[in-house]
């Protein structure tokens, strides 16, 4: 069973550019979450997509926005990219319900110069 | 509001030894509570979850948590670490349902001592 894929592994890219992240879930799982970790904050949820509605968000500015597909893959977007937009970005999915728990692909990693 | 709090920032323990890794949670309701350990550059790998039941969870690796209701805590344990160990670790709490996200702690990392 393949896990879940994010792609690139690593991004670089300016300030004031914008930028899409993907996904590709486990098989059968209809929940996708995202979080943004760095070394200052630790992970903070981004939002979360199940049958292709936002279904939760957290408290990040309306540059990071995300949407899912009907084969449940799903992309984030960042526009206008700042410098405190470096982090890592992990993308989670789980089969219906994030509070059972995820599971987490390795992470795009992005930098902004 | 929900929270988890992980005291300690970095731990190093020599290789051999035991290890429990701290982690205190606030939530109103009953809590859904993981484990989960993240090599460098890597995504989250779970270790073990607690829903309801015996109050000591057995996960992968040897790793071993227990949760205590009257101290808000679930610590996680193991009886002899390897070198392979060494990572970072986070402890997280959701409500369960449908609804919501895992709040997770800022991590503890580990380092073992040869």
């Amino acid at each position: 069973k393949a896990g879940v894929t994010q792609t690139p592994r690593y991004l670089i890219k300016t300030r004031g550019q914008q930028v899409t992240l993907s996904c590709s879930p486990i098989s059968g799982h209809r929940s996708v979450s995202w979080y943004q970790q760095t070394p200052g904050q630790g992970l903070q949820f981004l939002f979360e997509y199940f049958s292709e509605t936002q279904r939760n968000k957290g408290n990040f500015p309306g540059r990071f926005s995300g949407r899912q597909f009907s084969n449940s893959r799903s992309e984030m977007n960042v526009s206008t990219l700042e410098l405190g937009d470096s982090a890592l970005y992990l993308c989670a999915s789980s089969q219906d319900s994030p509070n059972y728990g995820y599971t987490f692909g390795s992470g795009t990693r992005l930098t902004v110069v | 509001a929900q929270s988890v709090t992980q005291p300690d920032i970095h731990i190093t323990v020599s290789e051999g030894a035991s290890l429990e890794l701290r982690c205190n949670y606030s939530y109103g309701a009953t809590p859904y509570l993981f484990w989960y350990v993240q090599s460098p550059g890597q995504g989250l790998q779970l270790l073990l979850k607690y829903f309801s039941g015996d109050t000591l969870v057995q996960g992968i690796k040897g790793f071993e948590a227990e949760f205590k209701r009257s101290q808000s805590s679930f610590n996680l344990r193991k009886p002899s670490v390897h070198w392979s160990d060494a990572a970072e670790y986070f402890c997280a709490v959701g409500g369960g349902g449908s609804q919501g996200n895992l709040i997770f702690g800022k991590g503890t990392k580990l380092s073992v001592k040869p």
